[in-house]
């Protein structure tokens, strides 16, 4: 079974530039998930998606930051202008179903680095 | 708002056993207890999921207590392979589908 693919793996960009990253999540899984890790921490979830609706938003930076899920299927993560401090992985997720026992597939991130 | 509290870190040797105790004081009834494993430049890994008592699998056991404000991950007879982050989540009020990680507790594991 093909797992959550996501991609560029790598990102390097001036700050006030803007940047995408791309997330395929797991064939048939309906909720999608954008985490941000800074390096040290533990991953922040900036939004939630079940099929093409949004759940949850609200650690998004949203004057900067924009996702979308097009059809349900793939997302897109968005930051525009970048700041120095949006350098992190950027994690997507998937998960067949929204529930509390719920088990969260992870694709490899993309790291982003901002100059 | 469910939060937990697991220790920064913790060293051990080969072929011993690694016990991480995570706190949840204010699990909520419907909370399950999930644990996952991230090692560098990967995403976090599911390892175990628990909602009371005792579950194992091929990789780690979970032990819950009665009263469900803790839980303790068992790696037994560790190998360098399995020096990772280890988080442990339970749901995150209002979102009850939200899990949220904590810091997480780095696990080295020494030859």
């Amino acid at each position: 079974e093909a797992g959550v693919a996501q991609s560029p793996r790598y990102k390097i960009i001036e700050k006030r530039q803007s940047v995408a990253f791309w997330c395929n999540p797991i064939s048939g899984h309906a909720t999608l998930y954008w985490y941000q890790q800074i390096l040290g921490q533990g991953p922040k979830l900036l939004i939630q998606f079940q099929n093409n609706g949004v759940v949850d938003d609200s650690q998004l930076p949203k004057d900067r930051f924009s996702a979308e899920r097009l059809k349900g299927v793939d997302s897109t993560l968005k930051i525009q202008p970048a700041k120095l401090e949006d350098s992190a992985v950027y994690l997507c997720a998937s998960s067949v179903r929204q529930a509390a026992n719920e088990k969260l597939f992870f694709g490899s991130g993309t790291q982003l680095s901002v100059l | 708002l469910a939060k937990t509290t697991q220790p920064i870190s913790m060293d051990s040797y080969e072929g011993q056993e690694v016990n991480i105790t995570c706190s949840h004081n204010n699990i909520a009834t419907n909370d399950y207890i999930t644990w996952y494993q991230q090692f560098p430049s990967q995403g976090p890994r599911f390892i175990i999921q628990g909602y009371k008592t005792k579950v194992t699998n091929e990789v780690a056991s979970l032990f819950i207590p009665a009263d469900r404000k803790s839980s303790t991950l068992s790696l037994p007879r560790v190998s360098l392979s399995d020096t990772a982050v280890y988080y442990c989540l339970v749901g995150d009020r209002p979102n009850d589908y939200k899990l949220s990680f904590g810091a997480g507790t780095t696990v080295t594991v020494r030859a």
